[in-house]
């Protein structure tokens, strides 16, 4: 079965632009949750979506947000980019809490 | 607040012998705890995982002990393989409503043929 599909893969940013990421979960996942993965930092939560709705959200500021739809397909869009925003942004899928995630393979985000 | 910590950010072992990996977590209202490998390039994949009810879950290789009181729990892997050679991710979770998972800051593991 096709396994979690993150594009695009790499993305090269300009400080001040904004990013959309795309990601298509495994199918009849239903959830979607957001990780950003820095050196030294680990996987850091950013949101969660269950069914077109956000269920958590992680610490990061107002300049993150995200959106599902009504396929389980997620956007992350990141507004006002700055060079700290430089990361490889994870994208998990799974059946609900409590089963494994699926994660894909990123989209690693560079900003200049 | 890191929840969940993982102290050696590196380990190395040699092929064949005991691979000791270790987690501690601060939240006491976690109640179930994974285990994710990570290969550059690629998304971390799930390894192996035990609910606060149980203190040792086995899977081939890979054991994984929860010890509460301490909140502290480990990852065995014996045989060490040179293709576990990877980042290794704590994560956990509490049930009762929808909580996220959280996850510590990774073990490279070198696994040295």
């Amino acid at each position: 079965k096709a396994g979690v599909t993150q594009t695009p893969r790499y993305l090269i940013k300009t400080r001040g632009q904004q990013v959309t990421l795309s990601c298509s979960p495994i199918s009849g996942h239903r959830s979607v949750s957001w990780y950003q993965q820095t050196p030294g930092q680990g996987l850091q939560f950013l949101f969660e979506y269950f069914s077109e709705t956000q269920r958590n959200k992680g610490n990061f500021p107002g300049r993150f947000s995200g959106r599902q739809f009504s396929n389980s397909r997620s956007e992350m869009n990141v507004s006002t980019l700055e060079l700290g925003d430089s990361a490889l942004y994870l994208c998990a899928s799974s059946f609900g809490q409590n089963y494994g995630y699926t994660f894909g393979s990123g989209t690693r985000l560079t900003v200049v | 607040d890191q929840q969940v910590k993982q102290n050696s950010p590196s380990l190395s072992v040699q092929e064949g012998r005991i691979s000791i990996l270790n987690c501690d977590y601060t939240n006491s209202m976690f109640d179930y705890f994974l285990w994710y490998k990570k290969y550059p390039a690629e998304g971390p994949t799930f390894l192996i995982s035990i609910s606060s009810i149980k203190d040792k879950n086995e899977d081939g290789r890979f054991t994984v002990f929860l010890n509460k009181s301490a909140k502290h729990l480990s990852l065995h892997i014996v045989p060490s393989q040179p293709g576990d050679s990877a980042v290794y991710f704590c994560a956990a979770s509490a049930s009762g409503g929808y909580q996220k998972v959280t996850f510590g800051t990774g073990t490279k593991l070198q696994v040295i043929p």
